[in-house]
């Protein structure tokens, strides 16, 4: 079955650094990648949408400038945390979808960031 | 606001007990539905979906799901837990009109009890 794979599955950090998260569709073409946002013993917040080839669509609150989104390809997109803060330690969870029309059923295993 | 509202934060049963979680979003045009779980330490899994046809939907380990349009609803049930079914279970839902973007429930921690 079609398969998201997330890397790395953890990551620490210092305050000021930039980390890079990647995502990839193993098996199909993604033209749509989202990325969510789960703190502790809550829920997903989706964060943005990525189209391959255009620019991504960010929700309401998310800095754009902070949380780079580079869809470069059909298999893969990235996340670049900038100059990341204590407060940007989360898990960060990737999902795929194989085409605009049906809604992602991939997700990713996700990222732990942890900035010290 | 598109928003998903799951009642139950934390749920504790004993097995062979049976299980409903609450679902109820609020958008007033098609949409497609989701369960997912998530068990300790793993990923999210997708437990079942309705896009369209029979509102009672069936998924893997036994659960199903029925989607009652006129009450905005989409509860999840297993008629027999088990103490493998202890997971964090999330509602999501995908506005028809809206790509893949999915807005997903707060979450209901279930403990299952052997």
């Amino acid at each position: 079955g079609a398969v998201v794979s997330q890397h790395p599955s953890r990551v620490i950090c210092k305050s000021g650094t930039s980390v890079k998260i990647e995502c990839r569709s193993l098996d199909f073409q993604a033209t749509t990648m989202f990325w969510y946002r789960q703190f502790p013993k809550q829920s997903l917040m989706l964060m943005a949408t990525s189209n391959e080839g255009s620019k991504a669509t960010y929700e309401q609150g998310v800095e754009k400038d902070k949380f780079l989104i580079n869809h470069a390809s059909l298999t893969l997109s990235t996340l670049t945390v900038t100059s990341a803060h204590p407060e940007d330690s989360s898990f960060y969870i990737c999902s795929a979808s194989r085409d605009r029309a049906n809604s992602p059923l991939h997700f990713g295993n996700g990222t732990r960031l942890t900035v010290t | 606001a598109q928003s998903v509202s799951q009642h139950n934060h934390h749920v504790i049963l004993s097995e062979a007990a049976s299980l409903e979680l609450g679902c109820n979003y609020s958008y007033g045009g098609t949409v497609n539905l989701f369960w997912y779980v998530q068990y300790p330490g793993q990923h999210l899994q997708l437990l079942l979906k309705y896009f369209s046809g029979d509102p009672l939907v069936k998924g893997i380990k036994g659960f199903e799901a029925e989607f009652i349009k006129s009450k905005f609803s989409f509860n999840l049930r297993k008629p027999s837990v088990q103490w493998s079914d202890t997971a964090e279970y999330f509602c999501a839902v995908n506005p028809y009109n809206q790509g893949g973007k999915l807005i997903f429930g707060q979450g209901t921690e279930l403990s299952v009890k052997p």
